[in-house]
Parts: structure tokens; C-alpha cells; sequence
């Protein structure tokens, strides 16, 4: 079965520090890792997308690498910010007809001032 | 701007009734998606779309039912038979089926309470 999970849950941390959130996928013949953002109540804001053939990508201050031989994604967040504080989404694309995207449960974060 | 609109952002059911959710995109993409996101279990496939007059059943497709009439617009009615149907619902579309090295844009949502 193909599944993501995130870890951890939820996170915490003062303003200004590097941090990093986790992503582990079951099955590594993946097309491409979609990281997103949600505020409370809101939609999906995309943030960075890599391609199977890739292993990081990079966006200001966000950096998401890919392994896809040990099934595991990770979004560096530098010196975070109050207005980071937000859910995190990490969701795969397989090589099927559906398009689907499978989802982790996200990990919730909040950035202290 | 491109972008995908979802309305309305708030909506009340009462029991027995069906709703509909409106979803419409601009980004002439061909694929579109609904899904559920409900508190601790993620996101969850409803239906999707891959081109004009053709969709097909997704995770937990039952209570709900599309249509796809034109490119732009693909709503999701919720029926009186999803028994569970209080939610947040989030509408998606991405470029074309053959291109899969793409990602997905989403809409803001509609947030569906039974009352």
C-alpha cells in the first residue's frame, strides 16, 4: 500500500531557528514530491516541487531534498519566522492514470517571537 | 490572475438535503480534482476529472456526485446519501493527464456543516 507519513505531528520552536520537517513515503517509484502550506481554513499553497529525477529544490528561504532510494523527503525551513507558523503538507505522485496525489497528515508548525 | 475559485466558502446542510459546490479554473488545465480533508486523516481523493465529459470515482466517492460540462468548471454536489458529509472540501487541477512531472494548484476551499 502506498502511504506518507510526516513526523512530527506538530512542532514548536523560537523564532529565528533552522528547522526541519520530515516525509517518508512506502514506495519510491514515485513521478514527483509536492510540498504545500495551509493556513487554518484555508486552502493549499504549493511551495516546492521536485521531480523523480531531482533531489532538492530550492525557494528563498525553503529547501526540500528528495531521496527516493530510502523513500524520504525533507523541507529545511532557515531562520523561521512568526509567518511561518502553519501546516505542512507532503504529498507524492505515483506513476498511475488517476493523477492522484497521496498525502501525509501534515506537521503543524508554530514559530514562537 | 490564474487561479481556482471555489464557492461558496462557508455552506449549511440540513439533513435530507443535496448541496453543491462550485469549482472554476482558469489556468486552462485539464485535470481536476476534489478532495476532503477532514481533522487527523489528511486528504482523501472524492472524484476527479482528466478531461471534458469524462470523470471517474476516486477514495471515498460515494454520497457525492460531479460533472465536468466544461474545461473551466467541475462541481461536486454532496448528496443526502454521504451521511457524514461535515467537512472542508478542497477543489484542485493540474495541467494534462500526459504530462505527469507537473504539480497541482488548489483552490481556498468550502467549509460544508450539517445542521
Amino acid at each position: 500500500k502506498q502511504e506518507v507519513t510526516q513526523i512530527p505531528a506538530a512542532l514548536s520552536v523560537p523564532e529565528g531557528e533552522n528547522l526541519v520537517l520530515n516525509c517518508s513515503f512506502t514506495d519510491s517509484a514515485i513521478y514527483n514530491l509536492q510540498w504545500f502550506r495551509q493556513d487554518p481554513g484555508k486552502g493549499l499553497t504549493s511551495l516546492l516541487l521536485i521531480q523523480s529525477s531531482q533531489r532538492e529544490q530550492t525557494s528563498g528561504r525553503l529547501n526540500a531534498s528528495l531521496d527516493k532510494s530510502s523513500g524520504r523527503s525533507t523541507l529545511y525551513i532557515a531562520a523561521s519566522q512568526p509567518g511561518d507558523s502553519a501546516t505542512y503538507l507532503c504529498a507524492v505522485k505515483y506513476p498511475s492514470n488517476t493523477g492522484k496525489l497521496i498525502f501525509g497528515q501534515g506537521t503543524t508548525l508554530q514559530v514562537k517571537p | 490572475d490564474g487561479g481556482i475559485t471555489q464557492s461558496p466558502k462557508y455552506l449549511f446542510r440540513k439533513e435530507g438535503q443535496n448541496v453543491t459546490l462550485s469549482c472554476e479554473q482558469n489556468l486552462n488545465h485539464d485535470a481536476m480534482y476534489w478532495y476532503r480533508q477532514d481533522p487527523g486523516q489528511g486528504l482523501r481523493l472524492i472524484y476527479y476529472s482528466q478531461i471534458v465529459n469524462d470523470f471517474q470515482k476516486g477514495d471515498i466517492a460515494e454520497g457525492y456526485s460531479v460533472s465536468r460540462e466544461k474545461k473551466e468548471s467541475f462541481p461536486l454536489t454532496v448528496t443526502s446519501a454521504q451521511k457524514n458529509p461535515t467537512a472542508f472540501y478542497l477543489c484542485a487541477s493540474s495541467i494534462d493527464r500526459d504530462r505527469p512531472f507537473n504539480g497541482y494548484t488548489f483552490g481556498s476551499g468550502t467549509r460544508l456543516t450539517v445542521v
